[in-house]
């Protein structure tokens, strides 16, 4: 699997567009670029994932480039609920496809 | 979403003993979960992958003999730590995907872990 490279830590104000950016610049076609968090003493929860085209959903937008060697995850008001480390793991796809969790980005959203 | 869910959600024990994990998808068949670790400030460790009705598969470091992993059904798949001592107290998580959900775009589902004290 191809490995991930995010920012250690991140502030956001409370309200504002949390924007962060990850880099997966050995990803293969196949792979899928997921995104998932994890609060305190929780298991992490599952956000989002695109292979190539941009996602939204309920949580977040996911912003991948086109050559598909970095993304960003947008969380459009962040709360300060939202504060967790962020993963962004690149995968493949098919039920047998583990994923390897790296050391993430600690969102701080800050009232 | 699909829902995974473990028990216990935490457990002390004495050194020397054997504590088991479980980890049961709800709503969704799993032919296959993962076991993860995770210590105070540190990511998830993949420790092993769960196959139903096989043996499991070990990631390199990962003992198998005293983590056992036990599949037998599509639902529920269990992590037992045998002879536990200080070292492996850590927070134990499963994850699982929807067997018969959209093959190479389904999500992993995470249980909600488990804590290990070993006195």
């Amino acid at each position: 699997d191809a490995k991930t490279t995010q920012p250690t830590s991140m502030d956001c104000a409370e309200g504002r567009a949390a924007n962060l950016p990850c880099n997966h610049s050995t990803i293969s076609g196949n792979e899928y670029v997921y995104w998932y968090r994890q609060i305190h003493s929780q298991g992490p929860q599952y956000i989002i994932h695109g292979l190539k085209n941009n996602e939204t959903n309920e949580m977040a937008s996911l912003i991948i480039t086109e050559d598909r060697k970095s993304s960003t995850l947008i969380l459009p008001h962040a709360t300060l609920r939202d504060t967790a480390v962020y993963y962004c793991i690149v995968s493949g796809g098919g039920a047998t496809n583990k994923l390897i969790f790296g050391t993430g980005t600690l969102l701080a959203v800050q009232p | 979403g699909a829902v995974v869910s473990q028990h216990p959600s935490w457990v002390i024990c004495k050194s020397g003993t054997s504590v088991k994990i479980e980890c049961r998808s709800l709503d969704f068949q799993a032919t296959t979960m993962f076991w993860y670790r995770q210590f105070p400030k540190q990511s998830l460790m993949l420790m092993a992958t769960s196959n139903e009705g096989s043996k499991a598969t070990y990631e390199q470091g990962v003992e198998k003999d005293k983590f056992l992993i036990n599949h037998a059904s599509l639902t529920l798949s269990t992590l037992t730590v045998t002879s536990a001592h200080p070292e492996d107290s850590s927070f134990y998580i499963c994850s699982a995907r929807d067997h018969f959900g959209p093959s190479g775009t389904g999500e992993l589902f995470f249980g909600e872990g488990s804590r290990l004290t070993v006195l």
